[in-house]
């Protein structure tokens, strides 16, 4: 079945790693996202890339980096710059490469800083 | 970057009982979009509105495009218990059609 998967589900990390987050969609589609979500606030974009090869800073993007060597992978490196790391890492991708149609967004990966 | 403004913050409803939420921006919207999140889950699309005035419905639920294009409004009607969860508008500001905005949600308790 067509679709977005992320993993791992669920991550923990000591202060000063880096960690990765896999996202990985069958979809076709050529716009891929990453957000963050906290408790109570809406989603926030850190990265999106229209285009293998090509990525843009969201709104949030400090202490994240991204990459986008195939159109099915986006991963997303939280940093050990990202002060506050811990929350509910959600990928998502969408058919038109502007930002204007649906978003169909994976599981989502919740990490912990410990 | 400016955030879409979504009321209430939270509902408690009884089963069986019609929920209304709604979303406001400063800005103009081409689209709306509504999805849901179960608790874990990534949110899943609900309904997509495309044009000022629009009124779709999908099953229980039913949302409208405002046409001042500022708003948008999302009705359930005859709750039940898999309602519950959180809902969320989004959508890209005219200004910025790359630029998917969402707001903060609404997270619906529905009493058996």
């Amino acid at each position: 079945d067509g679709g977005i998967t992320q993993s791992p589900k669920y991550l923990f990390r000591k202060e000063g790693q880096n960690v990765t987050l896999s996202c990985e969609q069958n979809l076709n589609h050529d716009a891929m996202y990453w957000y963050r979500q906290d408790p109570g606030q809406g989603l926030r974009l850190i990265y999106y890339s229209q285009i293998v090869n090509d990525f843009q800073k969201g709104d949030i993007a400090e202490g994240y980096s991204v990459s986008r060597e195939k159109k099915e992978s986006f991963p997303l490196t939280v940093t050990s710059a990202q002060k506050n790391p811990t929350a509910f890492y959600l990928c998502a991708s969408s058919i038109l490469g502007g930002n204007t149609g649906e978003l169909f967004f994976g599981e989502g990966s919740r990490l912990t800083v410990l | 970057g400016q955030q879409l403004n979504q009321s209430p913050q939270s509902m408690f409803i009884q089963e069986g009982e019609d929920v209304s939420m709604n979303c406001t921006s400063s800005s103009i919207f081409n689209t709306w979009l509504w999805y849901k999140q179960d608790p874990g889950e990534g949110p899943v699309l609900l309904i997509a509105l495309y044009k000022a005035g629009e009124l779709t419905s999908n099953g229980r639920l039913t949302a409208q495009f405002g046409i001042t294009r500022k708003d948008s409004f999302l009705n359930i009607s005859a709750s039940i218990p898999s309602d519950v969860g959180i809902y969320f508008c989004a959508g890209p500001p005219e200004y910025n059609n790359n630029d998917m905005r969402f707001g903060a949600g609404t997270r619906l308790t529905v009493k058996p």
